[in-house]
């Protein structure tokens, strides 16, 4: 079935410094990739998404590459600040919305 | 506009009870997902709905099911509850299946003694 794998699971920078969180996805169909934030007790929160027919799309901070050949996508934040600690996911869908497993950031001052 | 919402916010089963999670959506949005999330494992969606009257399993569907008779409502039914269904449960909701944001509930939390 459909699937979504993510990594690191975990990732600690200090402020300042670039983060890069990785996904790849298994059903070629999929032609909508959104990335949620979820800060500790809350409801997942869409940060960024971008569509099958387009490489890539920034917002201030964070950006987003995608491949659709290699089916993979992956989520660019820069000069990270402690407020962007938090669990962030990715997803993929073609009618099913799959997320992958989460990472965990942590952003030290 | 309230957006995505979930009743109740918290739960407390004994095992073989029955519970139904109530999630509800005022943006006249055409797909709904229920998800649970436990520590490690992300988001695993239970099942989802194209429409009102359709229903279709998602990754982890055995011991639940869902009823979408109105639009604005997607109903999550546990007939017997068991311990291994100890977890956070979102609901969701978005425009379409294809390019559109999905709206998250604000979960339930529910605990199987």
């Amino acid at each position: 079935g459909e699937n979504v794998e993510q990594h690191p699971s975990t990732l600690s920078v200090q402020e300042g410094d670039s983060a890069v969180i990785k996904c790849t996805y298994s059903d070629s169909a999929s032609n909508y990739f959104p990335w949620y934030k979820q800060e500790l007790g809350k409801r997942p929160q869409l940060i960024i998404d971008i569509r099958s027919n387009v490489g890539e799309k920034k917002d201030q901070r964070i950006a987003v590459t995608l491949n659709k050949t290699a089916k993979h996508f992956s989520l660019h934040i820069t000069e990270t600040q402690p407020e962007d600690s938090a669990v962030y996911f990715c997803a993929a869908r073609y009618n099913k919305l799959i997320f992958g497993a989460g990472t965990r950031l942590a952003v030290h001052p | 506009n309230a957006g995505v919402t979930q009743t109740p916010k918290f739960r407390v089963l004994k095992t073989g009870q029955s519970m139904t999670l109530l999630c509800a959506q005022d943006m006249n949005h055409e797909y709904m997902y229920w998800y649970r999330q436990d520590p490690g494992m992300g988001l695993r969606l239970i099942h989802y709905s194209v429409g009102e009257g359709t229903t279709a399993k998602g990754e982890v569907p055995d011991g639940y099911n869902v009823s979408r008779l109105k639009k604005q409502n997607f109903l999550l039914g546990l007939e017997s509850a068991a311990p291994s269904q100890t977890s956070v449960y979102f609901c969701a909701s978005s425009y379409s299946g294809q390019d559109t944001e999905a709206f998250f509930g604000q979960g339930t939390r529910l605990t199987v003694v």
